[in-house]
């Protein structure tokens, strides 16, 4: 069974750093990509970013190019999301997926709510 | 980036009525569409794939047509656990952008 599990969700200031973690179980990791989707208190899904499963090609969408960098590392089956200079409209829930596009698989969850 | 619109944006019926969603891209995308499903506190849910491919596990009351920009999310015969928030997703290129979602409730 593909299990994902999201940690590091934090109340953090604005301006302020915080890297999210995503641990996975149940599939062969480094076969897959992976990626982060978010979504804002009461909003839609917005895809962040995503990662080839060697971790080489990676993608962000153009609201948090430059601040977030995504990363994995295959011998701990673990994605990350670090994410800096971090803002008031990031705050949000964020998931981890299955899949760089297609995602059949995702985590519970972690919140992230950037407030002073 | 190919943009994602959805109609209605929510909509009430009642238990064993047919439910039709629609979803339309700002470009053509083939048959590279997603369909998912979010209740309340829950992470989404893939439905369908490819347009009309139903993933494993999900009930064939759900079914998903289309092509180009043009799609459909039908739901045949509406259940109490069907209740909740359904979103389109192009899975043609990236960034792939999903669809404003459509609220399912109870009437």
């Amino acid at each position: 069974e593909v299990q994902l599990l999201e940690s590091g969700g934090d109340l953090v200031q604005p301006g302020g750093s915080l890297r999210l973690s995503c641990a996975a179980s149940g599939f062969t990791f480094n076969n897959y990509a992976m990626s982060w989707v978010r979504q804002a208190p009461g909003k839609g899904l917005e895809w962040v970013s995503a990662i080839s499963g060697g971790g080489d090609s990676t993608y962000y969408a153009d609201s948090v190019k430059g601040r977030f960098t995504i990363s994995r590392d295959n011998s701990k089956n673990t994605l990350y999301l670090q994410m800096n200079s971090l803002r008031a409209e990031d705050t949000a829930v964020y998931y981890c997926a299955q899949g760089q596009i297609t995602m059949p698989h995702w985590g519970q969850g972690t919140l992230v709510t950037v407030s002073s | 980036d190919i943009q994602m619109t959805q109609s209605p944006s929510s909509l009430s019926a009642s238990v064993g009525d047919r439910v039709t969603i629609t979803c339309r891209a700002s470009q053509s995308i083939s048959s590279y569409l997603n369909w998912y499903q979010q209740k309340p506190g829950k992470a989404p849910k893939l439905l369908i794939y490819a347009a009309s491919s139903l993933q494993s596990g999900v009930p064939s009351r759900f079914s998903g047509s289309g092509s180009g920009t043009d799609f459909t999310l039908t739901i045949s015969s509406l259940q109490p656990e069907d209740f909740a928030t359904y979103y389109c997703q192009q899975s043609y290129s990236t960034p792939p952008h999903f669809g404003p979602g459509t609220k399912v409730d109870i009437k």
